[in-house]
């Protein structure tokens, strides 16, 4: 059993259309996260949702809107694509909020490539 | 802020060879630091952790000892693999929700 998915696991999509990413893990988490990974593989925070309440919101442009149907659920939509927002999109969950201990379990990524 | 800073890559090394990965840290408080592994295409895997002063994370034969003197957790392995090839993250986390701040990656190149 996946314990993190994603999907899609690629998305190829034209400058200023809207997308969706979905991310759901079976793990019983009440955390979940969503990372972006550049070109250079710099990974940086965007969102975390604890109990589908927002808890952390990066410097992220507000094109970018997270949403939480229930806890086993995190979706990213983001409008108006830019060349930019081309990157891979990571979901990741942990048991724990607030907690730095706490493992961190990563989903296998969503490439985004915006032409 | 918080940061983390890991050496450079491409580290490339011949099978069975010694490794190290060095990482530092600059944190507020007590950070739990963490090594994540990201192989060809595909998400990350935690490797490793150590949560306070002084605990030594293993793995896979991998190892890192938080060193709270010289803020740093380098990753080190006896005998590499080809399948060791990979992309090593080292992070932190530190005060309240969690957050990882993440190095740039250090890409390990593991050669027969």
């Amino acid at each position: 059993d996946t314990a993190v998915s994603q999907t899609p696991k690629y998305l190829v999509t034209q400058m200023g259309n809207d997308k969706s990413i979905k991310c759901e893990q079976n793990l019983g988490h009440d955390t979940m996260y969503w990372y972006k990974q550049d070109s250079k593989k710099f990974l940086k925070i965007m969102f975390s949702y604890n109990n589908k309440e927002l808890i952390i919101n990066e410097t992220v442009p507000n094109r970018f809107s997270p949403k939480s149907p229930d806890k086993a659920h995190l979706n990213l939509h983001i409008n108006s694509l830019e060349l930019g927002d081309s990157a891979v999109y990571f979901c990741a969950s942990s048991h724990l909020s607030g907690a730095s201990t706490d493992t961190q379990y990563f989903g296998p990524g969503t490439r985004l490539t915006v032409l | 802020g918080n940061s983390v800073t890991q050496m450079e890559g491409p580290v490339t090394l011949s099978e069975e060879a010694f490794l190290t990965i060095n990482c530092t840290y600059t944190a507020t408080g007590y950070p739990s630091l963490f090594w994540y592994v990201q192989y060809p295409g595909e998400g990350l895997q935690l490797l490793l952790k150590a949560t306070k002063a002084d605990d030594k994370g293993s793995n896979k034969g991998f190892e890192a000892t938080y060193r709270k003197e010289t803020t740093s957790f380098h990753l080190e392995k006896g005998s590499v693999q080809v399948s060791d090839s990979a992309v090593y993250f080292c992070a932190l986390s530190s005060g309240g929700y969690n957050k990882l701040i993440f190095g740039a990656g250090t890409r390990l190149a593991v050669h027969p």
